[in-house]
Order: structure tokens, then C-alpha cells, then sequence
């Protein structure tokens, strides 16, 4: 119930292409969704987050899209750079809840030069 | 500069020798916690504080303990670790309201014991 699965576990993409990492989860209580962006040899920076009353979240090159019917919700990286190379973590809390952020288990993105 | 500061950035120790990893952060957050970062497992959740001497269990608390005796630090305390403890550990801090969802992490400390 706690669970955020994440998907792909790995991402390869040519420069200028769009780059998708899918989220689903079953606990409804979620109620807020960030995504955190990780360079090698750094730790984990937030970059976008989301709440369920909206479906859609645009910041730059970076949107998330969500579904709340079917509990998923998905980053997507317009125009993909070399520098977008790291790893993507999706998550998931409760506010007012158990105070835990609950992370997927990470997608490593590559783009291409 | 806004930072969450952890040390030391590597440490190579024996199982069994007790180790103090420290975590510092200057933004008067709240709520901080502890998490450890392994390949295929991503962050898991080890501890957390919500206030001062305010703590409570995450994911995966055994073998670790933690204090908050102040409000800028949150040290992560192993007191006989072992070679399973062999991780990647991020400590991260926001503010209560916040509910520990929009996090500042640390650079991490990259954790070997033999």
C-alpha cells in the first residue's frame, strides 16, 4: 500500500528527444507527488512536484502529467540534454500523515549527445 | 547559502567500531531524516525527526539510532555496524509544514565496512 513503483529502471534517449519515467501507486491517501532529480556523487534535489487536483504541471522543459483515476502520474523532459543525465526519483506523501516520503526505486536517464 | 551539510563525505570502518555520521542544517527546518540509498532499492527511509527530541522509527531503523538534542542537527549513530550497513546515506531537512515532502538532501556519505 506504501509502495510507488517506478518504470524504466533505465532511460536512454538521443539529445532533443522526449524523455518519460511513469509512476503508479495504490494508496490513495497520497496527496502529493515530487519529483527529485539526482547527479552523480550528489544527493537527491527536488524539481517538480504535483497535487491531485490538478493533471497536468509545467516547469520549463519538465511536466508532470497525473491520473488520479489510475493512480499514475508521469514525468516528461521536453528536448532532452546531456545535462539532464542523472537519476529520476518519483514519490509520494501524506500530508498530515505519517510524515514519510515515499520513494520509487529510481530511473537512471542517459541522453545522447 | 541554504545547505545540508553531512560528515564525512566517505568513511571505510570495521564491523563493530561505533561511528557518528553528522548531519547540520542552517534553514531552521523542522523535520529531518535520514535515508540510505542502495542500487536497485532506491531511498529508503531510516529515521526521522519531526522537532527537537521529537524522533521516530522510517523504514528500515534496525541497527541505527539518532538524536535531536538541537534543531539545526540530526546525527545518525551506528553503534556495531556491519557489512549490510554498506550504503550510500543521505540526510535531508524542510519544514514541518512541508511534511518532509519538499526535502533539502545533503551531499551524502558513502559508508563501507568490511
Amino acid at each position: 500500500q506504501q509502495q510507488v513503483k517506478q518504470s524504466p529502471q533505465s532511460l536512454i534517449v538521443q539529445k532533443g528527444g522526449i524523455s518519460i519515467i511513469n509512476c503508479a501507486y495504490e494508496n490513495t491517501a497520497f496527496d502529493y507527488f515530487p519529483w527529485y532529480q539526482q547527479f552523480p556523487g550528489k544527493g537527491p534535489a527536488l524539481l517538480i512536484a504535483i497535487r491531485p487536483d490538478v493533471s497536468e504541471k509545467k516547469e520549463g522543459r519538465f511536466t508532470i502529467s497525473f491520473n488520479k483515476s489510475a493512480k499514475q502520474f508521469s514525468l516528461h523532459i521536453m528536448d532532452s540534454q546531456p545535462g539532464d543525465s542523472a537519476t529520476y526519483f518519483c514519490a509520494a506523501s501524506i500530508r498530515g500523515g505519517s510524515e514519510k516520503l515515499v520513494f520509487g526505486k529510481g530511473t537512471k536517464l542517459t541522453v545522447n549527445p | 547559502e541554504a545547505q545540508v551539510t553531512q560528515n564525512p563525505r566517505y568513511l571505510i570502518t570495521v564491523t563493530g567500531k561505533k561511528l557518528t555520521v553528522t548531519c547540520s542544517q542552517n534553514m531552521n527546518h523542522e523535520y529531518m531524516s535520514w535515508y540510505r540509498q542502495d542500487p536497485g532499492l532506491g531511498l529508503r527511509q531510516i529515521y526521522y525527526s519531526m522537532n527537537v527530541e521529537v524522533t521516530d522509527k522510517g523504514d528500515v531503523p534496525e541497527g541505527y539510532k539518532v538524536s535531536r538534542k538541537e534543531k539545526r542537527n540530526f546525527p545518525l549513530i551506528l553503534e556495531s555496524p556491519s557489512p549490510n550497513q554498506t550504503s550510500l546515506y543521505f540526510c535531508a531537512s524542510s519544514f514541518l509544514y512541508r511534511r518532509g515532502a519538499e526535502a533539502f538532501f545533503g551531499q551524502g556519505t558513502r559508508l563501507t565496512v568490511v
